[in-house]
């Protein structure tokens, strides 16, 4: 069945590094890929996406490319802020209306 | 901005009581489902929902487990009888009919005791 692997954190980076939080997929087929985010007391935001192979998906500042030849999806930020700090969650669903599944998540931590 | 609310934020029950988790979904929206995140762990597919039937449902989704959408707003999620292993934060995500990103309520708390 399809799973996904991200790293495990926590991740504490200082303002202003370079973010990387790899994520790896197995799946059969040509799913679509997700980054979720969950800041502290909130639900689950979708970050970005990307449906097809080497689709980049941005947003805030963050960005994401679908690699199948390595099936992965890192999610990538140059310079991140406080208010980055959540936990963000790798995944990946068939086309269409199906359910999601999800890597274990990775919790970031940016210091001032 | 529509947003997924679920009410309550926080529920303590005791072991073998039955629990009622709700859930406002999208206005607009048609597909409905449940998750659940266990603490340290993954977020983990429950049901889902369609048309006013279950269109898909995980291994985990036993006949403890229902979800009924009793009027036009809410779709609940009912667990029977609590075990002790039913705690973690059950999130409910609905989605639209041509556009497939699911939205997500901030989560239900539940802890058995």
């Amino acid at each position: 069945g399809n799973s996904v692997t991200q790293m495990e954190g926590p991740v504490t980076l200082s303002e202003e590094a370079f973010l990387t939080i790899n994520c790896t997929y197995t799946a059969t087929g040509y799913p679509s890929l997700f980054w979720y985010v969950q800041y502290p007391g909130e639900g689950l935001q979708l970050l970005l996406k990307a449906t097809k192979a080497d689709d980049k998906g941005s947003n805030k500042g963050f960005e994401a490319t679908y690699r199948k030849e390595t099936t992965s999806f890192h999610l990538e930020k140059g310079s991140v802020q406080v208010s980055d700090s959540a936990v963000y969650f790798c995944a990946l669903s068939d086309p269409g209306n199906t359910p999601l599944v999800f890597g274990k998540g990775t919790r970031l931590s940016v210091i001032a | 901005e529509p947003e997924v609310t679920q009410t309550p934020s926080h529920q303590v029950t005791q072991m073998g009581q039955e629990v009622i988790l709700r859930c406002v979904p999208i206005s607009n929206h048609l597909y409905f489902y449940w998750y659940r995140q266990i603490l340290g762990q993954k977020v983990e597919f429950l049901v889902s929902f369609y048309n006013n039937e279950i269109s898909e449902k995980s291994e985990i989704f036993d006949d403890q487990f229902s979800v009924e959408r009793p009027d036009g707003s809410n779709f609940t999620l009912k667990i029977r009888s609590t075990k002790l292993e039913d705690s973690a934060m059950y999130f409910c995500a609905s989605s639209g009919d041509h556009t497939y990103e699911q939205y997500f309520g901030p989560g239900t708390r539940l802890t058995v005791t």
